[in-house]
């Protein structure tokens, strides 16, 4: 199985510039993927094939990154992006990282 | 809109069998692969099978390989998982997501199973 490793969590003010970080254990092209989940509800789609914006999702998010570094960056943090973000892969079977759970300060 | 309404979990006892099932509107349910993830209580998401669009191929991980069972009905929208010989760590929120190339673009609300005697 393709391991994605993420940092467990950040800290943040609102305004700020944010960039979580998930690696992956082997190469998985661009096929990385990104979705934010808050408490007690589903997780939602935020940016696909490591750089494309979901449909809906502010401008404020953005993704880069090939092979086993990617990074979602978050510009400018709002209060309303308290939340964990899973990357996920879909090279292999599909798998997920352990989450980054995102807090403001 | 796209919805995506699991029911059927619950509590039930090791060793016993529970089928979940994923009613879809708002997309053309047969035209899409169709996925279960799970997520045990405060820990991450756990991809756990997928059905192609007409349900002639299933793919599973391992830890819920000749356990489970994916199905579709794309007559009636729904995708079913059977899921036999429940283990404790078989808890989990399990959620139904459209799938779209190869990223999930829709999640249901999930549906709790707890496996517990």
């Amino acid at each position: 199985d393709t391991v994605l490793t993420q940092s467990p969590a950040l800290a943040v003010s609102p305004g700020e510039r944010v960039s979580i970080s998930c690696r992956a254990s082997e190469g998985v092209n661009s096929y990385m993927h990104w979705y934010q989940q808050k408490p007690g509800q589903q997780p939602k789609l935020l940016i696909y094939k490591a750089s494309n914006l979901a449909s809906g999702v502010p401008a404020r998010f953005s993704g880069s990154g090939s092979g086993t570094d990617f990074t979602l960056t978050i510009d400018p943090v709002e209060a309303d992006d308290t939340a964990t973000y899973f990357c996920q892969q879909s090279w292999n079977d599909p798998t997920f990282g352990g989450g980054t759970k995102l807090e403001l300060k | 809109e796209v919805q995506l309404v699991e029911t059927g979990g619950g509590l039930v006892q090791p060793g016993r069998s529970l089928k979940l099932s994923c009613v879809a509107s708002g997309f053309t349910f047969s035209s899409y692969w169709m996925y279960w993830i799970r997520q045990a209580p405060g820990k991450g998401l756990e991809w756990v099978s997928s059905i192609n669009t007409d349900g002639g191929s299933t793919y599973y991980p391992d830890s819920v390989k000749g356990r489970f069972t994916i199905s579709r009905d794309n007559a009636e929208n729904t995708v079913y998982l059977q899921m036999n010989s429940l283990r404790s760590e078989d808890t989990a929120t399990y959620y139904c997501a459209k799938g779209y190339g190869s990223y999930f673009d829709y999640w249901g609300q999930g549906v709790m199973v707890t496996v517990s005697s």
